[in-house]
């Protein structure tokens, strides 16, 4: 079975600066690869996701992620946070063909300061 | 238009006692999944529909848990007894087939005590 480790559980940076969450994840075979995020108070919703051709993904609100399929990596980055960023993001996985069945990380929890 | 709709909001409920939740999905979506985050875990699937039928209900705990999605559209979850471990966001999504984006509710809070 697939799993999805996201090693930074907690994150504050200050407005401007550069953010990167790190998501890797164990399967062996070809997977479709996703970012979540959860603002305060709202409901889960998909900020990106990759599914084949360029590893480079481009989602939502100037957020990216790279796959790196020889470092079973999916890395989500932000060249400047605002404050309206705090949330906690979650990446997940599902295996190719396999019907959308996702498996999450444990999430990890954006605090941008002003 | 519209999203994923889900009731209550929050419950509190003693071990041992039955609670249930409902989820009315986006309309048209043909796929309805059920999710379980405990706190400090990411959400995991307890259940998946098509329509009306199960495709996977693997991570459902049948001895305690049931699902069930009438006619293709709502579905209610049920637990009977509940347990102080099944404390969690219990959270709803549906998709217009099983290959397309998930919309997630904003999921029902139970207590167990």
């Amino acid at each position: 079975a697939q799993s999805v480790s996201q090693h930074n559980h907690h994150v504050i940076l200050s407005e401007a600066a550069s953010l990167e969450l790190g998501c890797n994840y164990s399967y062996g075979g070809t997977v479709n690869l996703f970012w979540y995020v959860q603002y305060p108070g709202q409901h889960l919703q998909l900020l990106l996701k990759y599914f084949s051709g360029d590893p480079l993904v481009k989602g939502i609100k100037g957020f990216e992620a790279e796959f790196i399929k020889s470092k079973f990596s999916f890395n989500l980055r932000k060249p400047s946070v605002q404050w309206s960023d705090t949330a906690e993001y979650f990446c997940a996985v599902a295996i190719t063909g396999g019907g959308n069945k996702l498996t999450f990380g444990t999430g990890t929890q954006l605090k941008v300061e002003l | 238009e519209a999203g994923v709709a889900q009731s209550p909001r929050y419950k509190i409920i003693e071990k041992r006692q039955s609670v249930a939740f409902w989820c009315n999905p986006i309309s048209g979506h043909a796929t309805l999944y059920w999710y379980q985050q405990i706190l400090g875990q990411g959400p995991k699937l307890l259940i998946q529909f098509q329509n009306n039928g199960v495709v996977d209900d693997s991570q459902l705990p049948k001895d305690r848990f049931s699902a069930e999605r009438l006619k293709g559209v709502d579905s209610t979850l049920k637990i009977q007894p509940a347990k102080l471990e099944d404390s969690a966001v219990y959270l709803c999504a549906s998709s217009l087939g099983n290959q397309d984006e998930l919309f997630f509710g904003s999921g029902t809070q139970l207590s167990v005590l």
